[in-house]
């Protein structure tokens, strides 16, 4: 099978530092991953799009100095909330490109961010 | 921008009973997805029709590709209670990138 991990699970911060999120694909090499948020009761949004040795690419409307991306390696994206805010509390989720052929992603389980 | 326009939103009914889940949008799109999140995780893929017209079958659910390749639907027969959850789906676009429907919450009641 194809895993993806994401860690932490879960995270509680004060409002104003920075937390960062890991994205690991476990059994196989990604040169793509994906970064999406998701609102309570809402469906996934697309973030970032991010490729190894590269940088990431951002959605309309997603500051890129707010959220920094680094995929430094072909198992490894990282996402790194800056200066969070409650408004940044959030379910985030990424996904692995495992075989861009076959338009085939595997997601992570997500990461619960709270912010206080 | 491509959007996908699912429906319904919410759906709650008895379980044994048979339910149909919309994906329509006005773009094409290279492959559709379809996923199924439980609260607190990702999503899980349940399957992905590429071909115009192709119907695909797991075990109760049914899917279907329209033949223009711009909508989708999914298909439950004898609806159970671990089939609660939210369904999306989603459709490719150029680099593997995907576009999520607004998902439908499906209640199955004993």
């Amino acid at each position: 099978g194809a895993v993806v991990s994401q860690h932490p699970s879960r995270v509680i911060c004060k409002s104003g530092t920075s937390v960062k999120i890991e994205c690991r694909s476990l059994d196989f090499q990604a040169t793509t991953m994906f970064w999406y948020r998701q609102f309570p009761k809402q469906s996934l949004m697309l973030m970032a799009t991010s490729n190894e040795g590269s940088k990431a690419t951002y959605e309309q409307g997603v500051e890129k100095d707010k959220f920094l991306i680094n995929h430094a390696s072909l198992t490894l994206s990282t996402l790194t909330v800056t200066s969070a805010h409650p408004e940044d509390s959030s379910f985030y989720i990424c996904s692995a490109d495992r075989d861009q052929s076959r338009d085939t992603q595997y997601f992570g389980p997500g990461t619960r961010l709270t912010v206080l | 921008t491509q959007l996908l326009e699912q429906s319904p939103q919410f759906l709650s009914i008895q379980e044994g009973e048979n339910l149909t889940v919309y994906c329509n949008s006005s773009s094409v799109f290279s492959s559709l997805q379809w996923y199924r999140q439980e609260p607190g995780e990702g999503p899980v893929l349940l399957v992905t029709v590429v071909t115009g017209g192709e119907v695909k079958k797991l075990k109760r659910l049914t899917f279907q590709f329209g033949d223009a390749r711009k909508d989708s639907s999914l298909h439950i027969t004898a609806a159970q209670p671990g089939d609660t959850g939210l369904y999306l789906c989603a459709g490719a676009r150029a680099g593997n990138m995907l576009t999520f429907g607004g998902g439908t919450r499906l209640m199955v009641k004993p």
